[in-house]
């Protein structure tokens, strides 16, 4: 089902930098979480947006932050960049009640 | 503080046999856990759910057996086959519109 996508699927960063990254709507989910899944760990809640607010964070600094849009697309940003950053970011697309639907994910590097 | 934990990094199974994936929780409060499968370079992806208020669910060659009392649930999967070799994640969920909250992951390797 899903039809969720992540762009873009590969980001190269340097240490300090600004990275951006996006997830597709899906008709009729309003909630969006971001996840990250760092190399060898499970994965860890970044945030939670539902029309347009964000409704709960996990526990990550405020470099991580995100918005969603009025068509429940979204963004994550992340702001000057470590090396400890790197890792797959997930987006998941949610309706109340049921499973959350993941995209591919976008693979951050920081060099 | 991990509030939902798969204390086995990694299985491995013969091919036709059973695999039994396991995964702990500490928050009484969640009222909805899943598990997920997730391919390399893929997002993860849902395999079966089960509400608190059951002990048992299943779809074909799956099933999870939730034990409240134990705040356990297991995977069952039989018979096993080499595409089933992937990392199963369990979640779990307070409330309908709540977060998910992961566990690290179960490697499964099915050989033949």
């Amino acid at each position: 089902e899903a039809g969720v996508t992540q762009s873009p699927t590969h980001l190269i960063k340097t240490r300090g930098q600004q990275a951006t990254l996006r997830c597709s709507p899906i008709s009729g989910h309003t909630s969006v979480y971001w996840y990250q899944q760092a190399l060898g760990l499970g994965l860890q809640f970044l945030l939670w947006y539902d029309e347009g607010e964000e409704r709960n964070r996990g526990n990550f600094p405020p470099r991580f932050s995100g918005r969603q849009f009025p068509n429940y697309s979204s963004e994550l940003n992340v702001n000057a960049l470590e090396l400890e950053d790197s890792a797959l970011y997930l987006c998941a697309r949610g309706k109340k009640g049921q499973e959350a639907f993941f995209g591919q994910g976008t693979r951050l590097t920081v060099v | 503080d991990q509030q939902v934990k798969q204390n086995s990094p990694s299985l491995s199974v013969q091919e036709g046999r059973i695999s039994i994936l396991n995964c702990d929780y500490t928050n009484s409060m969640f009222d909805y856990f899943l598990w997920y499968k997730k391919y390399p370079a893929e997002g993860p992806t849902f395999l079966i759910s089960i509400s608190s208020i059951k002990d048992k669910n299943e779809d074909g060659r799956f099933t999870v057996f939730l034990n409240k009392s134990a705040k356990h649930l297991s995977l069952h999967i039989v018979p096993s086959q080499p595409g089933d070799s992937a990392v199963y994640f369990c979640a779990a969920r307070s409330g309908g519109y709540n977060k998910l909250i992961f566990g690290a992951g179960t490697r499964l390797a099915v050989h033949p």
